[in-house]
This record gives structure tokens, sequence and C-alpha cells, in this order.
């Protein structure tokens, strides 16, 4: 079955520290991943997707395909980066999203 | 660019009642349209896949009768929640695409309660 799987509904760090969201999946084919985000009263919009290898707002997310993860990462984390965050697996243009993970970023 | 709205932002309605939700691509052409179905504290889940000129696919267990998809053109695409009861009360999100598997870009969601 296709599952995306974000184990943590809160991480919360201080600003500076670094920051890794979690999310693993379950997919029988070639995967395609994405990372969306939802600031407060804002709607969902992309992050980055693994296909890209690009860092948006710093952050960065490798796709391990031998751990069947997609963990997204910031060496430094801004307060400005709370938010949510959702991990997300494409399957022929339909999105299958993990449960999301808040990030709470104090000063 | 690539702006995608909503309308109503959010509707109250009496169980019995249908409910229409809007769905428009501002500034591009969305071949395909995706509603999605949020309860508090939860993710999103999908609910159906529309192309325009065709027939919605929608999700297992999601019933077609009761959510009436409708993309009759490259900028709209409408949801309709008929004979709404209380367990409809949901965010209903849609996203759209220039093609199917193209980056979705998604409205604001619609709050619906009904009481």
């Amino acid at each position: 079955a296709q599952r995306v799987t974000q184990p943590e509904k809160l991480l919360s760090v201080f600003k500076g520290a670094p920051v890794e969201l979690k999310c693993n999946y379950s997919y029988s084919g070639s995967p395609e991943l994405f990372w969306y985000v939802q600031y407060s009263r804002q709607r969902l919009q992309l992050l980055l997707r693994h296909i890209s290898r690009e860092s948006i707002k710093g952050f960065t997310a490798d796709l391990n395909k031998g751990e069947t993860s997609f963990h997204l990462k910031k060496p430094f984390a801004q307060e400005e980066d709370s938010a949510m965050y959702y991990c997300a697996l494409g399957n022929t243009g339909k999105l299958i999203f993990g449960q999301g993970t808040t990030l709470q970023v104090k000063p | 660019g690539a702006v995608v709205s909503q309308h109503p932002s959010r509707v109250i309605c009496k169980s019995g009642t249908s409910v229409k939700i809007e769905c428009r691509s501002l500034d591009f052409q969305a071949t395909t349209m995706f509603w999605y179905r949020q309860f508090p504290k939860q993710s999103l889940m999908l609910m159906a896949t529309s192309n325009e000129g065709s027939k919605a696919t929608y999700e297992q267990g999601v019933e077609k009768d009761k959510f009436l998809i409708n993309h009759a053109s490259l900028t709209l695409s409408t949801l309709t929640v008929t004979s709404a009861h209380p367990e409809d009360s949901s965010f209903y999100i849609c996203s759209a695409s220039r093609g199917a598997s193209d980056t979705q870009y998604f409205g604001p969601g619609t709050r619906l309660t009904v009481l």
C-alpha cells in the first residue's frame, strides 16, 4: 500500500538550531516525493520536490531509497520557518500526504 | 503566477441542502483539478481527480453521487455536496495543474459547516 508517514506531530526548536523533519514512505515503484508547507492562515504551497534536487529557503531533502525516507533538513532554523510541513508522495499525478508536522521555531 | 481561488471561503448550510464550491485557476489553464478533504488536525485526503471535459475519477470510498464534480472549462471546477449532513462538515481544498503530472497549485480552501 502507498503510504506516507511523518512520525512527529510537533517539532519545537530554538532559532539557529538544526532542523530535521522526518518522512518515510511506502511505494512499490519509483517514487516522486515532495515537501509542501503551509504558513499560518495561508494556503498549501510547494516547498521542494526530490527530482529538482534544489535548496529552497535553506531547506534540502534527499531521497534515500534504501531507508524509504525523504527527510527535510535545514542547518539553522529561523522563526519565519514556523509552519505546518507535509511530505507527499506522487503517483501518476495524485498526491498522498503524510499527517503533517508542525515546526515551531522559538526565539 | 499560478494562482488558484476558491469560493466561498466558508459556508454554513442546513442538513439536507446542497452546497456548491467553486475552484478557479486565475492565470493559467488547468487541465487537471483535484479535490481534497481535510478533517481537523488531520491530513489532506484526495477525493477525486477531474480532467477538463471528462468525468471525474473518484477515490475509493468517496460517493460520486454525493460529491458531484464538474470541470467544464480549463479554469473552473465545481464540487457540489448534495443533501449535506453534519458528517460532511469539513475543510475542502482544491488544487489545479497544467497537466496531470505537473505541479499542483492549491486553493485557500472552503470551510463547510452543516447544521
